[in-house]
């Protein structure tokens, strides 16, 4: 079975730090991984995604992906408050007709 | 900007009820999916299609159907609600890059 996993958190972190969530995934074929956010309440929201080795940045956001480890992770920098929410990572396992593979999800909680 | 609708966003019913969910998209994306969210368990899919009246069993397809007349319309059928079936209900559509999920629909079985 293809699987997604996150640590549940949650990851409490100062404003103002970098806050780092890891995903790792089991389908070595995946070829596309995806970051959404979710606010208590909400539907989710995609923030990044990225396909290829390597970083990936987009404002205080960096997802990284080392997909010989089958490792994805999302950097944020300058932790701000409104950034405490759930993380959820999501892979493509790169069959037509399916949907994606999510992670059960990071609580991230950022301090004033 | 992706759009998708769904039909309620709170939702109180009965033990035994029939209850529909509705979600409506604006572009003529052909998949869509739905998923229920509970906590500690995350997201789980129940039906997903990827056609006019094309329908594919997800992870936890049980006590559920759905329905796809239109290509913009994805319905979620529960026939006879339960207690467990309590939960947060997302609609998503496959987009060009990923999926993009509706508002949600809290549904409330008592």
């Amino acid at each position: 079975q293809k699987e997604v996993e996150q640590n549940s958190g949650p990851l409490s972190v100062p404003e103002g730090a970098i806050a780092s969530l890891n995903c790792t995934y089991s389908d070595r074929g995946s070829q596309s991984f995806f970051w959404y956010r979710q606010y208590s309440g909400k539907s989710p929201e995609l923030i990044m995604f990225i396909y290829s080795n390597g970083d990936k940045e987009d404002g205080r956001f960096t997802a990284q992906l080392n997909k010989a480890s089958q490792y994805v992770s999302l950097l944020i920098r300058d932790s701000q408050p409104s950034d405490s929410a759930t993380y959820l990572c999501a892979v493509n396992p790169n069959q037509a007709g399916t949907a994606l593979i999510f992670g059960k999800g990071t609580t991230l909680s950022v301090s004033s | 900007d992706v759009k998708v609708t769904q039909s309620s966003r709170y939702l109180v019913k009965r033990t035994g009820e029939k209850v529909f969910l509705e979600c409506v998209q604006d572009m003529d994306h052909e998949n869509m999916f739905w998923y229920r969210q509970d906590p500690g368990l995350g997201l789980r899919l129940i039906y997903f299609s990827y056609d006019v009246k094309m329908k594919e069993k997800g992870d936890i397809p049980e006590g559920y159907s759905v329905s796809r007349e239109k290509k913009e319309r994805f319905s979620l059928i529960l026939e006879s609600a339960s207690t467990n079936q309590t939960s947060m209900y997302l609609c998503a559509i496959q987009g060009q890059e990923t999926q993009y999920f509706g508002p949600g629909t809290r549904l409330l079985v008592l």
